[in-house]
């Protein structure tokens, strides 16, 4: 069965500051990987998606995430936050080659001090 | 740009009675998703739906759970009898493939 980690339920950082979310997967087989943000009261928006090929995707709003297979990991990275970026950020498994059921992880929540 | 749009916003429901809640998906998408966050909780898959049928659902999605793809732009979701543990965030999403779009949701309370 696929799983999704997210070991930090909250991270404040200052704005201008970097940022690095952690997601770790669990999964049988080639995952498709995915990161969504919700705002508070919000759906949730698709920051970015990892098939295959480049390790390091590039999506909306300055983020970054890398996909590094020998530690089953897919994190979320910005280089300077900037206080709308406060929200709670999940990150998603789903089965390659399908469009398939997503699993989500529990979500970590992101402040931002000014 | 193309969004996936969820009525009602918000739902209040006393225990037992049927609620309907209602989804315009992308229009060229293919595929048609139900997911729902209790409060505090993660995002739970219930349901997918492709070529005018269900393709998966969870453990959730037991007999008091039902879609309907009624007109070819609408995608429903009926709860038959609502219980108490039913309030939650209701999510419809689309998709063309791998990766889905994601109305605003439907918060649904149960009283």
């Amino acid at each position: 069965a696929q799983s999704v980690t997210q070991p930090d339920i909250h991270i404040t950082v200052s704005e201008g500051a970097s940022l690095e979310l952690r997601c770790n997967y669990s999964y049988g087989a080639t995952p498709y990987l995915f990161w969504y943000v919700q705002s508070p009261g919000q759906g949730l928006q698709l920051l970015l998606k990892y098939f295959s090929g480049d390790t390091l995707v590039q999506g909306i709003k300055g983020f970054e995430a890398e996909f590094k297979r020998s530690q089953s990991s897919f994190n979320l990275r910005k280089p300077s936050v900037h206080w709308s970026d406060a929200a709670e950020y999940f990150c998603a498994v789903g089965a390659a080659g399908t469009a398939s059921k997503l699993t989500f992880g529990t979500g970590t929540r992101l402040q931002v001090t000014l | 740009e193309p969004e996936v749009t969820q009525t009602p916003s918000h739902q209040v429901t006393q225990m037992g009675q049927e609620v309907i809640l209602r989804c315009v998906p992308i229009s060229n998408h293919l595929y048609f998703y139900w997911y729902r966050q209790i409060l505090g909780q993660k995002v739970e898959f219930l349901v997918s739906f492709y070529n005018n049928e269900i393709s998966e659902k969870s453990e959730i999605f037991d007999d008091q759970f039902s879609v309907e793809r009624p007109d070819g732009s609408n995608f429903t979701l009926k709860i038959r009898s609502t219980k108490l543990e039913d309030s939650a965030m209701y999510f419809c999403a689309s998709s063309r493939g791998p990766g889905a779009f994601f109305g605003q949701g439907t918060r649904l309370t149960v009283v």
